[in-house]
């Protein structure tokens, strides 16, 4: 079966310093997989895709099939990234979402 | 241009009545999928529209059920609730099946 793994729900991280959020994936395909962010009383929203390789608000993510990782990095965070952050693996015609996890900067 | 749009917002229902959520997807849009969200279980898929036609189904119980018109608005409807359905109901709307928009949300309490 599909899933999205998420293993940390909080992480906490100072202003400036790296941000590496995991998300480890299982699918036996070839794998469509996003990152979601839900600020705080925004609603859900797309960050970036794989297929695209796009940067967003300073944010990459790096699809390596071989470990079936897709973890979204940033090398200086800061305040405004605190949110709540989706990964998200796309088949057949419906996104199945990791549990998420809550990331925290710190001042 | 207007982005998906959820209504109502909040409601308050009994257990065992039923409920209709709707949702009206960016204009050109014509998938349209719901979820559930819950600080337990997180985000989970209930159902996608293509063209008024149900193409996938997520593993929740008959209760849950859903339409799409020919205008690719879609409802929802939870019928006999139960306290466990007190959730966030999402949802999304796409033009080509991967980049889903998702509206604010319907906050559904059971009491």
């Amino acid at each position: 079966a599909q899933r999205v793994t998420q293993p940390e729900k909080l992480l906490s991280v100072f202003k400036g310093a790296p941000v590496e959020l995991k998300c480890n994936y299982s699918y036996s395909g070839s794998p469509e997989l996003f990152w979601y962010v839900q600020y705080s009383r925004q609603r859900l929203q797309l960050l970036l895709r794989h297929i695209s390789r796009e940067s967003i608000k300073g944010f990459t993510a790096d699809l390596n099939k071989g470990e079936t990782s897709f973890h979204l990095k940033k090398p200086f965070a800061q305040e405004e990234d605190s949110a709540m952050y989706y990964c998200a693996l796309w088949r057949d015609d419906k996104i199945i979402f990791g549990k998420g996890t809550r990331l925290h900067i710190l001042p | 241009k207007a982005g998906v749009t959820q209504t109502p917002r909040y409601l308050i229902k009994t257990r065992g009545q039923q409920v209709t959520l709707s949702c009206s997807p960016i204009s050109g849009h014509r998938s349209v999928s719901w979820y559930q969200q819950t600080p337990g279980q997180g985000l989970q898929f209930l159902f996608e529209y293509f063209s008024e036609t149900q193409r996938n189904k997520g593993n929740f119980p008959g209760r849950f059920s859903g339409r799409q018109f020919s205008n690719s608005r879609s409802e929802m409807n939870v019928s006999t609730l139960e306290l466990g359905d007190s959730a966030l109901y999402l949802c999304a709307s796409s033009l080509d099946l991967r980049g889903y928009t998702f509206g604010s949300g319907t906050r559904l309490t059971v009491v």
